[in-house]
């Protein structure tokens, strides 16, 4: 059981490059998320998906897009990228949410550079 | 809206002395809390949850916590530290209200923990 997966584990990218950070799970857990860690700022909420084509925003969404077209699989595309999306992006899903207490389970996350 | 406050960005012990991780949420209804662990260069892993019934919760490799709804508190403790406890952890709360985003959870900015031989 692979859990959730993520694709690459580094990259380092040119401002205004554009790229897609791949997310999979294997665990038929509607609920999928994107968030991104900053050294001493925790984990930010970028964009959450409830079900297969159906996403919305979370905190900082801006610079970021995601598509949802199958319950496995949530993208996260970077169009532009600037310095400030450096950081470390961390997919994670859970079976449900809504009034109910399923813990998230995390990809080992992608290491992302842009200069 | 709720949040999460851990006390001390980095605490560091020695082998075998008490750990204590600090956590307080703000919430206008107690919510559902979880303790996360990451290890360097790895996602982070579940290491307990309140939810209801016992305040006292127990999680893997000897951590435990208490929850204190006078305190608004959720602090993570481990009678004697191992090396191999050394980690980030990190608190969060996700609302018990059902409906709209409240599924989503909210994480404190994260302790790290060093372990001294």
């Amino acid at each position: 059981n692979a859990g959730v997966t993520q694709t690459p584990k580094f990259r380092i990218l040119k401002i205004g490059q554009s790229m897609t950070l791949q997310c999979a799970q294997d665990m038929n857990h509607n609920y999928m998320y994107w968030y991104r860690q900053d050294p001493g700022m925790g984990l930010k909420l970028i964009y959450y998906s409830v079900g297969a084509g159906i996403t919305d925003k979370g905190e900082v969404p801006n610079g970021y897009n995601v598509s949802r077209s199958t319950t496995e699989d949530f993208p996260l595309r970077l169009e532009l990228a600037a310095p400030s999306q450096t950081s470390v992006y961390f997919c994670a899903s859970s079976y449900s949410g809504q009034g109910d207490n399923s813990p998230l389970h995390f990809g080992n996350g992608t290491r992302l550079t842009v200069t | 809206a709720q949040s999460v406050t851990q006390l001390g960005s980095h605490v560091s012990v020695s082998e075998g002395a008490l750990v204590l991780l600090r956590c307080n949420y703000s919430s206008s209804v107690p919510p559902y809390l979880f303790w996360y662990v990451q290890y360097p260069n790895q996602g982070l892993q579940l290491l307990l949850k309140y939810t209801t019934g016992a305040t006292l919760v127990k999680g893997i490799n000897g951590f435990e916590a208490e929850f204190k709804k006078s305190e608004t508190s959720f602090h993570l403790t481990k009678p004697s530290a191992h090396m191999s406890d050394a980690a980030e952890y990190f608190c969060a709360v996700r609302s018990r209200n059902s409906g709209g985003s409240n599924y989503k959870l909210t994480f404190g900015k994260g302790t790290l923990l060093t372990v001294n031989p």
